[in-house]
Parts: C-alpha cells; structure tokens; sequence
C-alpha cells in the first residue's frame, strides 16, 4: 500500500494568509493525486486533480503541485470558508489510500 | 447535475451484517467506478472498495474477507454488505463516483454520509 502522510496535523493561520500543506506519499508516484476539503458534518468535496488541475468551481486561490513523493496544496490567501479539514488521496495504485487529514483552524 | 444519497440502517448489532444502498440521480450508473468510502468518528477516511456496472469489483485488502459491493443497473443503485461488525465499523458511511480509466480515479460527487453506529 502507498502510504499518505500529510503535514502539519493541525495549522493555525488568519485570514489572508498564504497557506501549504505537504502530503508526502511512501513511495514514488505519477501525478494521481487529489485534494478534497471536509466541513464538520459534511461530506468532503474536491478541490484537485492530477495533483495539480483545479476542479470546476474551485477558487483560484486554491492551487496544488508536486511529483514523485511529494505533493503540496497551498492557498493563496486565507478566506474565512476555508477553515476546515484538507485530505489528500493517491490514486496510483491500489487500495487507493488518503492522508490523515490537515486542520486549518483560525488563529 | 449527479447526485448520491445513502440509505440504510443507522444501528447494527455487533457480528451481524452492515447493509446499505446507493441510489444514483442524474447520471446513468453505467459508467464510473462507483465507491464506499467510511470514515470513524473523528477520524480520516478510508476507502473500502469499488464496483463498475459489468460487476466488476475491486476491494481494499484491508477489509477484503468481510466485504461485498453490488449493483442493480435497473434501480441506478449500488449497495454494501459488511459482515461481522465490531464497533471499529462505526462511522460515516460514505458512496462517491470515481473515473473509469485510469488517471481519473478521483472521487466526485460524494454522497452526503450515512453514520453506522455498532453497538448492541
């Protein structure tokens, strides 16, 4: 199994801040990789594709790049609707597997 | 515009079965992989397997041996069968669409959730 680590657990950030998170995958892969964001009590919701291709209806603001084994998701400027949970998922290979998921809490 | 709803009990009993249903709208079920993913309470996701509409399947090896993912093309549904549950089975019961072809296997649309509580 691909194993997904992201990081930081947990990130404190205001509003307007430029925001990354890292997942970092246990071994080398393709670009088939996505981000989604989770609101509590919500199903999550897509944010990237392709590790980098940004789903319709995403703002721009949000933005992902990375190869091989390390991916980034980073937000440009911090809007008070993007306090939430960010997952990345690697499709590569199977069982397709997720990271254990970033908190983007208000400072 | 494709939408997901879960359906099934909320309370299962430890060692029985874990049933539930996916109902697909706006989208013919006959295209996509079509997925369960769960998630415990407090906790990340995992995915747990696929089914494509030829009954093709795939699962995750984790929980491979208790696992059964099905389709009824006539009904646009899907559905899981998770037998001999404990209460590490508790959580979200999620089903999402995925891509087909290799490359596209991300997940969207999502399903709004279902909370399966094991417990006797």
């Amino acid at each position: 199994d691909i194993q997904m680590t992201q990081s930081p657990s947990t990130l404190s950030a205001s509003v307007g801040d430029r925001v990354t998170i890292t997942c970092r995958a246990s071994q080398s892969m393709s670009s088939w990789l996505a981000w989604y964001q989770q609101k509590p009590g919500k199903a999550p919701n897509l944010l990237i594709y392709k590790a980098s291709s940004l789903q319709s209806g995403v703002p721009s603001r949000f933005s992902g790049s990375g190869s091989g084994t390390e991916f980034t998701l980073t937000i440009s400027s911090l809007q008070p609707d993007d306090f939430a949970t960010y997952y990345c998922q690697q499709y590569n290979s199977y069982p397709w597997t997720f990271g254990q998921g970033t908190k983007v809490e208000i400072k | 515009q494709v939408q997901m709803q879960e359906s099934g009990p909320g309370l299962v009993r430890p060692s029985e079965t874990l049933s539930l249903t996916c109902t697909v709208s706006g989208d013919s079920i006959s295209s996509y992989y079509w997925s369960w993913i769960r998630q415990p309470p407090g906790k990340g996701l995992e995915w747990i397997g696929y089914i494509y509409y030829t009954g093709s399947t795939n699962y995750n090896p984790s929980l491979k041996s208790r696992v059964t993912i099905s389709v009824d093309t006539s009904k646009n549904q899907f559905s899981l069968k998770l037998t001999s549950v404990t209460a590490a089975d508790t959580g979200v019961y999620y089903c999402a669409r995925a891509g087909s072809v290799p490359g596209y296997y991300w997940f969207d649309p999502w399903g709004q959730g279902t909370l399966v509580t094991v417990s006797s």
